[in-house]
């Protein structure tokens, strides 16, 4: 069973500076791995995600995401954060393979960007 | 392009009684969800269907059920509503059935039981 655990309710931080937010994963074989951010009342959008390659995933907005297979994390990383980033994150992972296969979400971390 | 859209945006209903959320997608994607989102709880999954015709369970299908007529639609009903069932509902879709396709969600609907 694949899983994913982001271990932090919330993260603050203020406006300029760096910011993580944190996930693990748990598949049995090669994980697909997916950030989405959700604002107020909103669905959730697509930020990035890791197929292959580069363990240096960039997506939208400045956000890029680094794999570490060792550490079975995907950390979602911006080096400088905005007010505009404060939102809700999702870390997700599907299991690679064969035809369909569900997508299984982290509970979700908030994160908050002071001014 | 209107992507997902889901309707009613929210609803209060009392408990016991009939409700269906409608979404539909105008992107022709294979893969249509529906999950509900709870306060710590993060999305789960209620159901699925990989294709028009077909249709599966997620992690969380019980009291909810599913249809996938055509490729556009897929119609969550509440048989007999409860309290529980309180929460944000959320359609989603994915083109392809490889395990790289993004999925994109709705807007939501947000279900008040009584």
């Amino acid at each position: 069973a694949q899983s994913v655990a982001q271990p932090e309710d919330q993260v603050n931080v203020a406006e300029g500076n760096p910011l993580t937010v944190k996930c693990t994963y748990s598949v049995s074989g090669n994980p697909y791995l997916f950030w989405y951010v959700q604002y107020p009342n909103r669905g959730l959008q697509f930020l990035l995600k890791y197929i292959t390659g580069d363990n240096l995933v960039k997506g939208s907005y400045g956000f890029e995401a680094e794999f570490n297979k060792s550490q079975t994390s995907f950390h979602l990383k911006k080096p400088s954060a905005l007010v505009s980033d404060s939102a809700l994150y999702f870390c997700a992972v599907r299991e690679g393979g064969e035809g369909y296969s569900t997508l299984t979400f982290g509970k979700g971390t908030m994160l908050l960007v002071s001014p | 392009i209107a992507g997902i859209t889901q309707a009613p945006t929210s609803q209060i209903l009392a408990a016991g009684r009939r409700m269906t959320l409608r979404c539909t997608q105008d992107m022709r994607h294979n893969a249509m969800y529906w999950y509900r989102q709870d306060l710590g709880l993060g999305l789960r999954l209620i159901h699925y269907s990989n294709t028009a015709g077909t249709t599966g369970k997620g992690e969380v299908p019980d009291g909810y059920s599913v249809s996938r007529a055509n490729t556009d639609d897929f119609p969550l009903t509440l048989a007999s509503a409860v309290p529980s069932q309180t929460s944000v509902y959320f359609c989603a879709s994915r083109q392809g059935s490889a395990s790289t396709d993004t999925q994109y969600f709705g807007p939501g609907t947000r279900l008040t039981v009584l």
